[in-house]
């Protein structure tokens, strides 16, 4: 059974913290991806990478930076922890889509909720 | 840019009841297209996928959806509501290149005995 694993469910940390949020896929998936879930807004991408050591930024990375140095892991960083910033996060990866199709689907973990407090 | 808009945030049927849940999509060319569904404090498990083979497209635990190019649609529908069905409907679609998935805003599914 395919899988993506959050490294934790529940995290509550303080105003200025450096957080690390850990995800892993065993899927062999050269795509990987973090959003955030806020009510009424959807899923919202922070970050994706398409291979190791490489980044794109999504929508809304303003206070976070990623990390893949091994291809089944990406790690996102909050530098400096923000109330804003509770949320669900949620890590999913995926097979590349082609030119020729774009059959593939995203995975996804079982998310972390954050509370900064 | 492809994108994707659910219309409501909010739909209450009642057990045994059809579902209807709303997706529109904005694209100059048919895009491949998704359904997820998100049960209370887990992720996003995959429902169906339009990926051009067929037009109405089975998916899991009795839902299927239609694409319909002239309505830029792709409606998720299931003819008969059961109390397990209540969660967070997501339609989502992946882009030109293949590897960014968009998601709407989602849908919050009520079934009410």
């Amino acid at each position: 059974d395919v899988k993506v694993t959050q490294s934790s469910r529940y995290l509550v940390k303080r105003t200025g913290e450096k957080v690390f949020l850990e995800c892993v896929q065993d899927m062999d998936h050269e795509n990987m991806f973090w959003y955030r879930q806020d009510p009424g807004l959807g899923l919202r991408l922070i970050y994706f990478s398409y291979d190791v050591k490489m980044k794109e930024k999504g929508d809304i990375p303003e206070g976070y930076s990623v990390s893949r140095e091994k291809k089944e892991r990406f790690s996102l960083i909050l530098e400096s922890a923000s109330t804003n910033q509770t949320s669900m996060y949620l890590c999913a990866s995926s097979a590349p889509g082609t030119a020729y199709t774009w059959d593939t689907e995203a995975f996804f973990g079982q998310g972390t909720r954050l509370t900064v407090v | 840019a492809q994108s994707v808009t659910q219309l409501g945030s909010h739909v209450s049927v009642s057990e045994g009841a059809l579902v209807l849940l709303r997706c529109n999509y904005s694209s100059s060319v048919p895009p491949y297209l998704f359904w997820y569904v998100q049960y209370p404090n887990q992720g996003l498990q995959l429902l169906l996928k339009y990926t051009s083979a067929a037009t109405l497209v089975k998916g899991i635990n009795g839902f299927e959806a239609e694409f319909k190019k002239s309505e830029t649609s792709f409606h998720l529908t299931k003819p008969s509501a059961h109390m397990s069905d209540a969660a967070e409907y997501f339609c989502a679609v992946i882009t030109f290149t293949g590897n960014q998935f968009y998601f709407g805003t989602g849908t919050s599914l009520t079934v009410i005995p």
